[in-house]
């Protein structure tokens, strides 16, 4: 089966500094890669999600980069803000198949005023 | 988008006793809804497949009789942990697929059960 591993496992940065992390993956046949923010008490929320057929996809300060041959993709916010702290949680699927997400393991991130 | 209701959000209940979670599709139908119970500090884990019209598919180590899953419409799918023990206390979500998948997974808002 799938797995997904998630690094850092927790982030401080600035405010305004830029915060990264990254995922690995091992399934070749995923091809679908969202990016969840979870805030304390909630359940994930989509920030962002890019398929295999693309590289990379940008919507405002936040960006994913996808590297299919080495099985990567990383999450970039830009500009961070108090309100960016959070978890975040990578995970990979196959689409077309209702197949369940594969969770990475989560990162803290928390933004320093 | 899709939107996917959960509730309760936050429940206690005593030790010995069941509670019932509910997870709606509120725009869309999904035939296929997931269940996952996630720890303080910890990734999601699956627990379960919900497959309407159909038994749900546990994960290796789920009993699936402690805890019960009805998917009986195609936007409506229940957990219900029975007999529940401390244990059991947690954060459990559910997901949906619209579209199989193919645009992307949205969760509920979760419930915190406490059993004391």
């Amino acid at each position: 089966g799938e797995n997904v591993e998630q690094h850092p496992s927790t982030l401080s940065v600035q405010e305004g500094d830029s915060a990264v992390i990254k995922c690995t993956y091992s399934d070749s046949a995923s091809n679908y890669f969202p990016w969840y923010k979870q805030e304390l008490g909630k359940g994930p929320q989509l920030i962002i999600d890019i398929r295999s057929n693309v590289g990379e996809k940008k919507d405002q300060r936040i960006a994913v980069t996808l590297n299919k041959t080495a099985k990567h993709f990383s999450l970039h916010i830009t500009e961070t803000q108090p309100e960016d702290s959070a978890v975040y949680f990578c995970a990979a699927s196959i689409t077309g198949s209702a197949r369940q997400l594969t969770f990475g393991s989560g990162t803290q991130l928390t933004v320093l005023p | 988008g899709a939107v996917v209701s959960q509730h309760p959000s936050r429940v206690i209940c005593k030790s010995g006793t069941s509670v019932k979670i509910e997870c709606r599709s509120l725009d869309f139908q999904a035939t296929t809804m997931f269940w996952y119970r996630q720890f303080p500090k910890q990734s999601l884990m699956l627990m379960a497949t919900s497959n309407e019209g159909s038994k749900a598919t546990y994960e290796q180590g789920v009993e699936k009789d402690k805890f019960l899953i009805n998917h009986a419409s195609l936007t409506l799918s229940t957990l219900t942990v029975t007999s529940a023990h401390p244990e059991d206390s947690s954060f459990y979500i559910c997901s949906a697929a619209p579209g199989q998948g193919n645009n992307g997974y949205t969760f509920g808002s979760g419930t915190r059960l406490t059993v004391v």
